[in-house]
């Protein structure tokens, strides 16, 4: 099974400001890599696919890059309502496996 | 516009049974890839199990082989999720997932 693993757990960040989150695969997962955005009390919404491909209606703010092992996801300017716990997820091997998220919240 | 809507989630005792359904619309469901993924409370998603277009493919996490089964229905757009024997560590939200959409989740409660 594939490993997925997030950094930070929890980062503090002020409205308008760049984030940055990183996800690391155990294995070469090629550019299968997704991220999802899980607002409190929501359900999850995917963001990226094709570890940079934005899905339909994702602002430009928004953006990934990466491939093999290493992956990130840029949201350049913070707003309000992007605060919320991002998941990445790997889909080159089944079972498919999420890391364990990323806390982003207002600094 | 895609609507993924599950139904049947409920509480059950320790080794009972459940079905989950999603009803699909707004896509060409037998085109797609089809799968649920769960939360538990206050815990991440894991991905339960996964059914191509024709269902003639299926894989399942490690902790639900030979307990659940997921099917589908091409001709009334629906996905299920049959599960047996079910323990407290499977409580959690489900969500059926094209990849590209989520529903919003149906809540399986498994206690005594």
């Amino acid at each position: 099974e594939i490993v997925m693993t997030q950094s930070p757990a929890t980062l503090s960040v002020s409205p308008g400001e760049r984030a940055t989150l990183s996800c690391r695969a155990s294995q070469n997962i090629s550019s299968n890599l997704a991220w999802c955005q899980q607002i409190l009390g929501q359900a999850p919404r995917l963001l990226i696919h094709g570890a940079s491909t934005r899905a339909t209606g994702i602002p430009a703010r928004f953006s990934g890059s990466g491939s093999g092992t290493e992956f990130t996801l840029t949201i350049s300017s913070l707003q309000s309502e992007d605060f919320a716990v991002y998941y990445c997820q790997q889909y080159n091997n089944w079972p498919y496996t999420f890391g364990q998220g990323t806390k982003l919240e207002m600094k | 516009e895609v609507q993924l809507v599950e139904s049947g989630g409920n509480l059950v005792q320790p080794g009972g049974s459940l079905r989950l359904s999603c009803a699909a619309s707004g896509l060409t469901f037998s085109n797609y890839w089809m799968s649920w993924v769960r939360q538990g409370p206050g815990k991440g998603l894991e991905w339960v199990a996964t059914i191509n277009q024709d269902g003639s493919k299926k894989y399942y996490v490690e902790s639900v082989k030979g307990r659940f089964t997921i099917s589908r229905d091409n001709a009334r757009n629906s996905l299920f999720l049959h599960m047996n024997s079910l323990r407290a560590e499977d409580t959690a939200v489900y969500y059926c997932v094209n990849f590209l959409h989520w529903g919003q989740g149906t809540l399986v409660t498994v206690t005594s």
